[in-house]
């Protein structure tokens, strides 16, 4: 069965530092998301991704956040220059029909560990 | 503006008792989506259903089971004969059309933990 992956699975970096998450969504999907879970809280948008421009993003993302597709099959987050209170779980999603039909199922990928030191 | 709000934050059971968790929602919309998903320990998000505003028949799926109100705006989800592998945070979630999106509100979760 196709799946999203996500790698790292765990990735640890200084205050400061970019990091890039990368994401493979699942091959025919046309739309992208990334989401951000801080520990013991909810699960919170970030960013959507559709023909190579981002379509939507919450307040959360900033401008040290960037989405990039830059090849056909990964999706990638980068966060410029770190900082304590981006530690969290990132999800990235796909979903294969455009976000207003009903039939919309996002597939979510296991997510990364981001802890920033 | 959407809402989700999972009043229980934890719930703690034997395995075998029939648990129910609560999900009560906000929107504006009129056509919406709601959501419940499973977070194991392991952390990753596992999809259990979507349900759309315009049917309202409650759904079964083995031990899991939804009940769809919207007179009360809840989307209340039982688990019957519960097992320790239910043990995981399930988060409801709504997906409303404002402005032609459907970006999903999570709520902040409950915790269910199945003892043996």
């Amino acid at each position: 069965e196709p799946e999203v992956t996500q790698t790292p699975s765990h990735q640890v970096t200084q205050m400061g530092q970019e990091v890039i998450l990368r994401c493979v969504p699942i091959s025919n999907h046309l739309y992208f998301y990334w989401y951000r879970q801080i520990l013991g809280q909810k699960v919170e948008f970030l960013v959507s991704f559709y023909n190579n421009e981002i379509s939507e993003k919450s307040e959360i993302f900033d401008d040290q956040f960037s989405v990039e597709r830059p090849d056909g099959s990964n999706f990638t987050l980068k966060i410029r220059s770190t900082k304590l209170e981006d530690s969290a779980m990132y999800f990235c999603a796909s979903s294969e029909l455009l976000r207003t039909t009903i039939n919309n199922e996002q597939f979510f990928g296991p997510g990364t560990r981001l802890t920033v030191l | 503006a959407q809402k989700v709000t999972q009043a229980q934050t934890e719930i703690s059971v034997v395995e075998k008792e029939d648990v129910t968790l609560d999900c009560v929602y906000e929107t504006r919309d009129t056509t919406y989506y709601l959501f419940w998903y499973k977070q194991p320990p392991s952390g990753e998000l596992v999809f259990l259903i979507r349900r759309n505003s315009f049917d309202e028949q409650n759904e079964i799926s083995g031990r899991y089971s939804w009940n769809f109100q919207k007179s009360t705006s809840s989307f209340n989800f039982t688990i019957t004969a519960s097992q320790v592998v239910d043990s995981a945070v399930y988060f409801c979630a709504l997906s409303g059309s404002s402005g032609g999106s459907y970006i999903p509100t999570f709520g902040r979760g409950t915790s269910l933990i199945v003892h043996p």
